[in-house]
C-alpha cells in the first residue's frame, strides 16, 4: 500500500531533551516535506527535500533540522525541543515539483514538550 | 511571501450547498488546492484547480477561481455529515507549499 509513515504517533517529552520523528514513504517521491499544525495558524510548513542531500528551509525553521540521506526517509530532529514547539506534525510527500504536485500526508504526531 | 486566508468556521444544515472561501496574496501561483482534514486523520487533497482556469466542477465539488480578486471557493452541493472537516486551501508558491488555516465546516442534522 503506497503510504507516508511516521512514528512516533504521539510523543511527550521534556525540555532540552533531543527527539527525532521519522517519516518514511514508499512511493519512490522525490519531494518531502514536514509542516507542523498550530490552532487558527493552519499547517506552516518547516523545511521541504526536493531530492536527496537537498534541503531547504520553508516558512518556519528554527529549532529543527531534517537530513536526507536516502530518498525515502525524511527525519525531523528537534536538538533542544522548547514548550513552543509543542504541535501536531505532518510529514508529506509528492513525486516531484511540477505543474500538478499532490501531496500524500502521514498520518500526524502529536507532540507536548513540557 | 504568499499569504493564505480563510474564515475560520462554517455551519450549514445537511442537504444545503456550502460555500468556502479563501483569498490569496501572490498570483504566481500554478494550482490552488482545496484539502480536507477529518478527525484524528492527516490532509487529503479533495481538489485542484490550474490558475489559467475559472472554474471546476467535480461531482459535488465546484471551485470558482477569480483571479483578478485573488479569491478562491470551494462550493460543496447537497452538504452531508460525512463532510465535516476542516478544509484548507493551498497554493503552490515557488518550491513552498502555502496553506491557509482552515476552515472548520460543521454539518447540522
Amino acid at each position: 500500500e503506497a503510504q507516508v509513515t511516521q512514528n512516533p504517533r504521539y510523543l511527550i517529552t521534556v525540555t532540552g531533551k533531543k527527539l527525532t520523528v521519522t517519516c518514511s514513504q514508499n512511493m519512490n517521491h522525490e519531494y518531502m516535506s514536514w509542516y507542523r499544525q498550530d490552532p487558527g495558524l493552519g499547517l506552516r510548513q518547516i523545511y521541504y527535500s526536493m531530492n536527496v542531500e537537498v534541503t531547504d528551509k520553508g516558512d518556519v525553521p528554527e529549532g529543527y533540522k531534517v537530513s536526507r540521506k536516502e530518498k525515502r526517509n525524511f527525519p525531523l530532529i528537534l536538538e533542544s525541543p522548547s514548550p513552543n514547539q509543542t504541535s501536531l506534525y505532518f510529514c508529506a510527500s509528492s513525486p516531484a515539483l511540477g505543474p500538478y504536485n499532490e501531496q500524500f500526508f502521514g498520518p500526524g504526531t502529536r507532540l507536548t514538550v513540557l | 511571501g504568499e499569504d493564505v486566508e480563510q474564515s475560520l468556521f462554517l455551519s450549514v444544515r445537511e442537504g444545503d450547498s456550502s460555500v468556502i472561501n479563501c483569498t490569496y496574496t501572490d498570483s504566481s501561483s500554478t494550482y490552488l488546492y482545496w484539502y480536507k482534514q477529518e478527525p484524528g486523520a492527516g490532509l487529503q487533497l479533495l481538489t485542484y484547480i490550474f490558475s489559467n482556469m475559472d472554474m471546476k466542477q467535480d461531482q459535488r465539488l465546484t471551485v470558482l477561481l477569480n483571479k483578478k480578486d485573488k479569491h478562491l471557493s470551494l462550493r460543496i452541493a447537497d452538504t452531508q455529515t460525512g463532510d465535516s472537516a476542516i478544509y484548507f486551501c493551498a497554493s503552490d508558491y515557488g518550491q513552498n507549499f502555502v496553506f491557509g488555516p482552515g476552515t472548520r465546516l460543521s454539518v447540522l442534522p
